[in-house]
This record gives structure tokens, C-alpha cells and sequence, in this order.
């Protein structure tokens, strides 16, 4: 069984501060993590995507997580934050063995409020 | 362009009437889902389906019916039985061993129902 935990349904941040959010998965077996951003009535972007090879990975929109397995973690970071990174933020674990067909389990979302 | 088309983005129904939500994709993926996402539980899954004329119930199916009679299509029924049908509903398509990473989907824009 897999889970995924994410920190603060909010969070909020001045334009140009470090954006951190925060996302912890149980998995019983070695984890796929996503991370997905969604606009208002929108559908899911992918951000990015840890699959084994690199453990910091880098996406579109200057983002980029770190897997710690230590820490069960994969939170995701900005530099810098921008006016239009305001979103809804969704962290998703799949497991890579058994075909991964059934889809992703998603975290309940942070919503990341930019402050201007 | 290649991608995943839901209709319609808007759609309000009467209690008691089933409703049917549209999701075709041009990808070529095997894999089709539907997920449910109401404010602040994340996305729920509806069903699943891994490959034409099979499906499988997610967490939340009951309510719900699909069908999967092509590769492009995988339309989903709201039902009189569903009791809290307002919601934001999110297709989805997958191509796990088809060159794509485990897991990984891609969205289509949502449909947003409401009963009256």
C-alpha cells in the first residue's frame, strides 16, 4: 500500500522568497514520485518526475525535489518565487514494479499563495 | 498535437438524472483513468481501465459506470445513485511499457458538474 502526506493545505510566500513545499511517502516497495501543478479549473501539469537514476530533480518552471529515503521525503523547491507559481501543488507516488497501470495515489494538495 | 480532450468543461444536471462525461485521448496509451477531486481531499479514484473492454473499479466507484469499447475512449456515467455528484472530474491516460515512464499521466482539462 502507498500513501503520500503533504505539509500545509497553505502556503504563502513573498514574490522572490524560497518556495518550499513539503511531501512524505509510505510505499512498501521502491517508490516513482511526481509532483503535479494545477491552475484553476484546469487539468494536472507534471512538474517533474523521480524515477531511480538522479535522487535531485529537476523540472520545468525553474522547480526542482530532492529524493531523501532516509527521510521518506521528496519535497519540492524554487529559488525564487514568481507571481505566476500561485497554484494548487500535488505530490503522487507509484510503485515500479507491478506494471504501475493502476494509476498514481495523490496527497490532498497545497495550495501556494504568492503575496506580492 | 497529441493530448486528452473531456466534455463538456461545464455541466449541470437535475437530481435524479445520470450524466454522461466525454474523454478521448489521441496518445495511443493503453491506459485510461478517472479520477474525482473535491477541495481539499486531492484526487480519488474513480475507475481504471488497462486495456479495451476492461476495466477495474478505483476507491470511490460506486455511483459511477464506464465503458471502454476503443482504445480512444473511455466515457464516464454519473448516476442517480451517485448521492454528492458536484464535483470536478479529471481524465487521464498512461502508457506504462510503452516508452513512458511507470505511472506517469496525462491530464485532460476537467469537467465540472454540478446538480441543481
Amino acid at each position: 500500500a502507498q500513501s503520500v502526506t503533504q505539509l500545509g493545505s497553505h502556503v504563502s510566500v513573498s514574490e522572490g522568497a524560497l518556495v518550499l513545499l513539503r511531501c512524505n511517502y509510505s510505499s512498501s516497495v521502491p517508490p516513482y514520485l511526481f509532483w503535479y501543478v494545477q491552475y484553476p479549473n484546469q487539468g494536472l501539469q507534471l512538474l517533474l518526475k523521480y524515477t531511480s537514476a538522479a535522487t535531485l530533480v529537476k523540472g520545468i518552471n525553474g522547480f526542482e525535489a530532492e529524493f531523501k529515503k532516509s527521510e521518506t521525503s521528496f519535497h519540492l523547491t524554487k529559488p525564487s518565487a514568481h507571481m505566476s507559481d500561485a497554484a494548487e501543488y500535488f505530490c503522487a507516488v507509484s510503485p515500479y514494479s507491478g506494471g504501475g497501470a493502476d494509476g498514481l495515489t495523490f496527497g490532498k494538495g497545497t495550495h501556494l499563495i504568492i503575496q506580492p | 498535437d497529441g493530448g486528452i480532450t473531456q466534455s463538456p468543461k461545464y455541466l449541470f444536471r437535475k437530481e435524479g438524472q445520470n450524466v454522461t462525461l466525454s474523454c478521448e485521448q489521441n496518445l495511443n496509451h493503453d491506459a485510461m483513468y478517472w479520477y474525482r477531486q473535491d477541495p481539499g481531499q486531492g484526487l480519488r479514484l474513480i475507475y481504471y481501465s488497462q486495456i479495451v473492454n476492461d476495466f477495474q473499479k478505483g476507491d470511490i466507484a460506486e455511483g459511477y459506470s464506464v465503458s471502454r469499447e476503443k482504445k480512444e475512449s473511455f466515457p464516464l456515467t454519473v448516476t442517480s445513485a451517485q448521492k454528492n455528484p458536484t464535483a470536478f472530474y479529471l481524465c487521464a491516460s498512461s502508457a506504462p511499457g510503452q516508452g513512458e515512464v511507470v505511472g506517469e499521466l496525462f491530464f485532460g482539462e476537467g469537467s465540472r458538474l454540478t446538480v441543481l
